[in-house]
């Protein structure tokens, strides 16, 4: 089973500031690397999908890189909607699919 | 416009059983792959089964293997999760998400959740 790392565990920023947080495997996902955001008592939405890819409605502040056996999401410029928790999830070797503990974004 | 709308959950007595149902709108269900994932209170999120666009195949978590069984009715554009020998830990939001062609494991739909509890 692989194993996703994320850090850091929180991240305490402002509006306005840009945002980096990290995903690491236990081995090669190669691109298929995927990240969600997760609100207070909503359903998780996807962010970037293969690592680099914005799904549907996705706005361009949000990207992805990486490859292998880390990755980021970067986030460049806080809106206040963004403070949420992000989750990383491969998909690369399965069953099962997994997800990283989760990065909580609040603000400072 | 796409919806997941899960139902079915409730209080459960460890050791019980209990039917989830996923009945979805906005897209051709037998075309999708569907899959359940759950999320325990306050903790992270947990893959717990896929279940192919025929039904024909299923995968499951090691940790609900034997106990639960994804299943589809294509006629009814209906998901269902059938949780058996439930267990505390088991206790969770469960969410249906659509898989997005062409390769499994990526949710762009997810329904809002129904929470099972289990205890005594």
């Amino acid at each position: 089973e692989i194993v996703l790392t994320q850090s850091p565990a929180t991240l305490s920023l402002s509006p306005g500031e840009g945002a980096t947080l990290s995903c690491r495997a236990s081995q090669s996902v190669h691109s298929y690397l995927a990240w969600y955001q997760q609100k207070p008592g909503q359903a998780p939405r996807l962010l970037i999908y293969d690592a680099s890819h914005r799904a549907t409605g996705i706005p361009a502040r949000f990207s992805g890189s990486g490859s292998g056996t880390d990755f980021t999401l970067t986030i460049s410029s806080l809106e206040p909607e963004d403070f949420a928790v992000y989750y990383c999830q491969q998909r690369s070797n399965w069953p099962p699919f997994t997800f990283g503990p989760g990065t909580k974004v609040d603000i400072k | 416009e796409v919806q997941l709308v899960e139902s079915g959950g409730g209080l459960v007595q460890p050791g019980g059983s209990l039917r989830l149902s996923c009945a979805v709108s906005g897209f051709t269900f037998s075309s999708y792959a569907m899959s359940w994932v759950r999320q325990a209170p306050g903790k992270g999120l947990e893959w717990v089964s896929t279940i192919s666009g025929s039904g024909s195949s299923t995968y499951y978590a090691d940790s609900v293997k034997g106990r639960f069984t994804i299943s589809r009715e294509n006629s009814k554009n209906t998901l269902y999760l059938q949780m058996n020998s439930l267990r505390a830990e088991d206790t969770a939001v469960y969410h249906c998400a659509k898989e997005t062609p062409p390769d499994y494991g990526r949710y762009e739909y997810w329904g809002q959740g129904t929470l099972v509890t289990v205890s005594s």
